[in-house]
């Protein structure tokens, strides 16, 4: 079966420290990787993607076949990273849109 | 350009009753997706519409159903509502091809209560 794991439901960090956001998928075959961000009062929209292997906000994500995961990093936490943040594997050729989202982790960013 | 649009944003029903929530895709986009996202839960695939048919389908009964019309609108249809049902129906768009295939554009969502 399918699934990710989001270990923390809550990481609270200080400006300034970096952020580690862990993502562990159990998926056949080769997923596709995204990490999606919901901020206060806004849309979920996407951070990043794995084959695009860019640096969005400073997030940097790496995809790890041999530990199954695909951790979320930033060297310096910015107040506005503060936001609801999804790891999501899609499924390789044929997947289309099914997505399966983890339970989340919500990121505080304190001064 | 605009993006997705769901409606209605908030609506109560009781046990038993059916409803229909609508969602306008983004423009350029002809897929569209439906997921729940119930309380505290990360969201969930119900199921995908291309060229007005379903090709992907979540772990939800028959009960739910959907629609894509010519202009890649879409609807969700919930047959006999439960309590469980509760929840936040979100719906996103993509195009099938290019660079931006598979990256979902979400709408605000519509909130159901079962009551």
């Amino acid at each position: 079966a399918q699934r990710v794991t989001q270990p923390e439901k809550l990481l609270s960090v200080f400006k300034g420290a970096p952020v580690e956001l862990k993502c562990n998928y159990s998926y056949s075959g080769s997923p596709e990787l995204f990490w999606y961000v919901q901020y206060s009062r806004q849309r979920l929209q996407l951070l990043l993607r794995h084959i695009s292997r860019e640096s969005i906000k400073g997030f940097t994500a790496d995809l790890n076949k041999g530990e199954t995961s695909f951790h979320l990093k930033k060297p310096f936490a910015q107040e506005e990273d503060s936001a609801m943040y999804y790891c999501a594997p899609r499924s390789g050729r044929g997947g289309g849109n099914k997505l399966t989202f983890g339970t989340g982790t919500q990121l505080k960013v304190e001064l | 350009e605009t993006g997705v649009t769901q409606s209605p944003t908030h609506l109560i029903k009781t046990r038993g009753q059916q409803v229909t929530l609508r969602c306008s895709s983004q423009s350029g986009h002809n897929t569209v997706s439906w997921y729940q996202q119930a309380l505290g839960q990360g969201p969930q695939f119900i199921f995908q519409y291309y060229r007005e048919e379903e090709n992907g389908r979540g772990n939800f009964p028959p009960r739910f159903s959907g629609l894509q019309f010519p202009n890649y609108s879409s609807e969700l249809n919930v047959n006999a509502l439960e309590l469980d049902d509760s929840a936040l129906y979100l719906c996103a768009s993509s195009p099938n091809t290019g660079a931006g295939a598979n990256v979902l554009t979400f709408g605000a969502g519509s909130r159901l209560t079962v009551l």
